[in-house]
């Protein structure tokens, strides 16, 4: 079974701020995919990247990074000068190959809730 | 274009109303899904439609009766609800590439109120 752990239930920070947002991942498979969503007060889920787990390299895209750490089983989200824009809950999540052939869903992390204040 | 869009955007229903949740994506995706997602928590896989078949029902009551009338669409037909049913119900789509796992993108969700 898959699970993940998103322990920073809310972080608020100050506009501007560098923050970064824990994900640990626990699965016994070895070929597995790591995805990060953002969802607006909305409710729609963004996707923002992916990741499988022969690629630890680190990635940046604009004020947003990932590390990606298999030794820790880890894939941590940072973002850069924060903006009031950047508000909202961040879900990591996990997928695994799905051996009866099929899409399968995605295990979610509880969720960070991050503010950013003005 | 990666849309996925659901209708209605809002819905309120008693407990013995009928209705149905829609949900369409043109994206050529072959793999569609129905999350259901309860306030301050994640969401939680409801169904998995691969290549217009169910594949997977994560052991949902019947009263929730999901269909996939063909590949870019996706209904979830709604009877005889619980005021706990009461959610956000996200639908989303992704390329099926016979179980190795790719991207999900969603759409904005259907916001569900059960009197």
């Amino acid at each position: 079974a898959q699970k993940v752990t998103q322990a920073q239930t809310e972080i608020s920070v100050v506009e501007k701020e560098d923050v970064t947002l824990d994900c640990v991942y626990e699965t016994r498979d070895t070929t597995y995919y790591l995805f990060w969503y953002k969802q607006p007060p909305s409710g729609e889920l963004v996707f923002l990247i992916r990741r499988n787990s022969f690629d630890e390299q680190n990635e940046i895209s604009g004020r947003y990074s990932w590390n990606f750490q298999k030794s820790t089983s880890s894939f941590n989200f940072t973002i850069t000068a924060s903006q009031v824009v950047d508000s909202a809950v961040y879900f990591c999540a996990l997928s695994v190959i799905n051996s009866g052939g099929g899409a399968d869903g995605l295990t979610f992390g509880k969720g960070t809730h991050l503010i950013i204040q003005p | 274009d990666t849309e996925v869009t659901q209708t209605p955007k809002h819905l309120v229903m008693g407990m013995t109303n009928k209705k149905s949740l829609k949900c369409e994506q043109h994206m050529g995706h072959r793999a569609m899904y129905w999350y259901k997602q309860k306030a301050k928590k994640p969401p939680e896989l409801m169904f998995v439609y691969s290549y217009e078949k169910l594949s997977i029902n994560e052991s949902v009551p019947s009263r929730f009766s999901p269909e996939c009338p063909n590949s870019s669409l996706l209904n979830l037909h709604l009877h005889a609800l619980q005021p706990e049913d009461s959610a956000l119900y996200l639908c989303a789509s992704s390329q099926d590439l016979g179980g190795l796992p790719d991207t999900q993108y969603f759409g904005p969700g259907t916001r569900l109120t059960v009197l």
